[in-house]
């Protein structure tokens, strides 16, 4: 089925551990995000990404570090996990510039818990 | 930069019973808006739109909201709510012109009461 695929759906991690979280979509859109999930503050940008070869930082970008060699995958990677980056993740995709016009797909989501 | 406010965090209201879920968003330039829902333990999925036109769009499952470009606002409502509409509600702004970045709201916690 076509949509966004995200893989693992739930994570444990030890303190100082790195790890990425995979991000698929087979749409063929230009554009990826990533996003994080906390009680109360809705979903802040991490990173963001407008084609192959192109990212920028969101609102959230620290301890966070992402790259885009193909137009279908967007990982996410956690360099030195630390507890205030337990959340929950979620990757989503639009066609382009002007995707505002057709709304996001989001995946559905990475449990991350850092112990 | 563009800003979302939804100005109740939690709304509790009774089976059948109408609901309104407040939004209001503060932006120098044009924007598209858009309002997702999430029920417990998944992903978002879209509601509704506004792009243009007609300052009231329909959504699915009996969904409307209103754009007011005056008191930038974007209501969310709904004439008569079941048990299954208990999810959490999101309003987010897109800008028309520029990077396609999706800034969202706190998020509204609906809960229905039999």
């Amino acid at each position: 089925n076509a949509g966004v695929t995200q893989t693992p759906k739930f994570q444990v991690l030890k303190t100082g551990q790195s790890m990425t979280l995979q991000c698929a979509q087979d749409m063929n859109h230009e554009y990826m995000s990533w996003y994080r999930q906390d009680p109360g503050m809705g979903l802040r940008l991490i990173h963001y990404s407008v084609g192959a070869g192109i990212t920028d930082q969101g609102e959230v970008p620290n301890g966070y570090n992402v790259s885009r060699s193909t137009t279908e995958d967007f990982p996410l990677r956690l360099l030195s996990a630390a507890p205030s980056q337990t959340s929950v993740y979620f990757c989503a995709s639009s066609p382009g510039y002007r995707g505002g016009t057709y709304g996001y797909t989001f995946g559905s989501g990475t449990r991350l818990t850092v112990v | 930069a563009q800003s979302v406010t939804q100005l109740d965090s939690q709304v509790p209201v009774f089976e059948e019973a109408p609901v309104e879920l407040r939004c209001n968003y503060s932006s120098s330039v044009s924007v598209y808006l858009f309002w997702y829902v999430q029920y417990p333990n998944q992903g978002l999925q879209l509601l509704l739109k506004y792009l243009s036109g007609s300052t009231l769009v329909k959504g699915i499952n009996g969904f409307e909201a209103e754009f007011n470009k005056s008191q930038t606002s974007f209501h969310l409502r709904k004439p008569s709510v079941h048990i299954s509409d208990t999810a959490e509600y999101f309003c987010a702004v897109t800008l028309i012109q520029g990077a396609q970045k999706l800034v969202f709201g706190q998020g509204t916690r609906l809960t229905i009461n039999p």
